[in-house]
């Protein structure tokens, strides 16, 4: 079955590493998108994708890259993480199916925490 | 500026009542609208939809109703069910070619006995 994996599901950083957290999918959508939970501000657009080679930012993107090199992979890291950047993190995909908004399909997310 | 608001951060509701859960969103080029689903530790799931040329669509026990003229969503379970206890999110999207979801901060669910 096709899926959306995120790994790791929980990490410890430090402040000022640069972290990477990795999302997969094997829907084979064109569309993907991370987003981070925090209380009191539902989910955040970070930056997402419309295919290889084009990203985008999101609405809070500072302290934030990716990178799109093949469909099934968008990674995103935190150049030099800060304890702002404590979230949970999702990673989402869909289908560009040209008939309205394309539902979303999200990872397990993973939680990130910055000490 | 919150562009999709649910002002209601939880609600309790008995099993087998209805639950009614709401939102309203501020920008006009939203033509599409969307609830998800959130157990703890696990990604939203897709729950409904629905596009702004509708009013109403339901599916089993859920059902989203859209009131342009109000900028205003609901979503009614009937009946409620134990398993329905979660956090509810509403997204909005202006639809097309770009369908960046815009989300509310959630509503969370609790169906007692």
């Amino acid at each position: 079955d096709a899926e959306i994996t995120q790994s790791p599901r929980h990490k410890i950083t430090e402040t000022g590493r640069q972290v990477t957290l990795a999302c997969h999918q094997t829907w084979n959508h064109n569309n993907m998108f991370w987003y981070r939970q925090d209380l009191g501000h539902g989910l955040r657009l970070i930056h997402y994708s419309y295919g290889v080679h084009d990203t985008n930012k999101g609405e809070v993107s500072d302290g934030y890259s990716v990178s799109r090199s093949n469909t099934e992979d968008l990674p995103l890291t935190l150049e030099s993480a800060a304890s702002s950047q404590t979230s949970v993190y999702f990673c989402a995909s869909s289908d560009r199916s040209g008939s309205g908004a394309d539902t979303q399909y999200f990872g397990p997310g993973t939680r990130l925490t910055v000490l | 500026d919150q562009q999709v608001k649910q002002n209601s951060p939880s609600l309790s509701v008995q099993e087998g009542r209805i639950s009614i859960l709401n939102c309203d969103y501020t920008n006009s080029m939203f033509d599409y609208f969307l609830w998800y689903k959130k157990y703890p530790a696990e990604g939203p799931t897709f729950l409904i939809s629905i596009s702004s040329i509708k009013d109403k669509n339901e599916d089993g026990r859920f059902t989203v109703f859209l009131n342009k003229s109000a900028k205003h969503l609901s979503l009614h379970i009937v009946p409620s069910q134990p398993g329905d206890s979660a956090v509810y999110f509403c997204a909005a999207s202006p639809g097309g070619t770009a369908s960046k979801l815009t989300f509310g901060t959630g509503t969370r669910l609790q169906v007692t006995l």
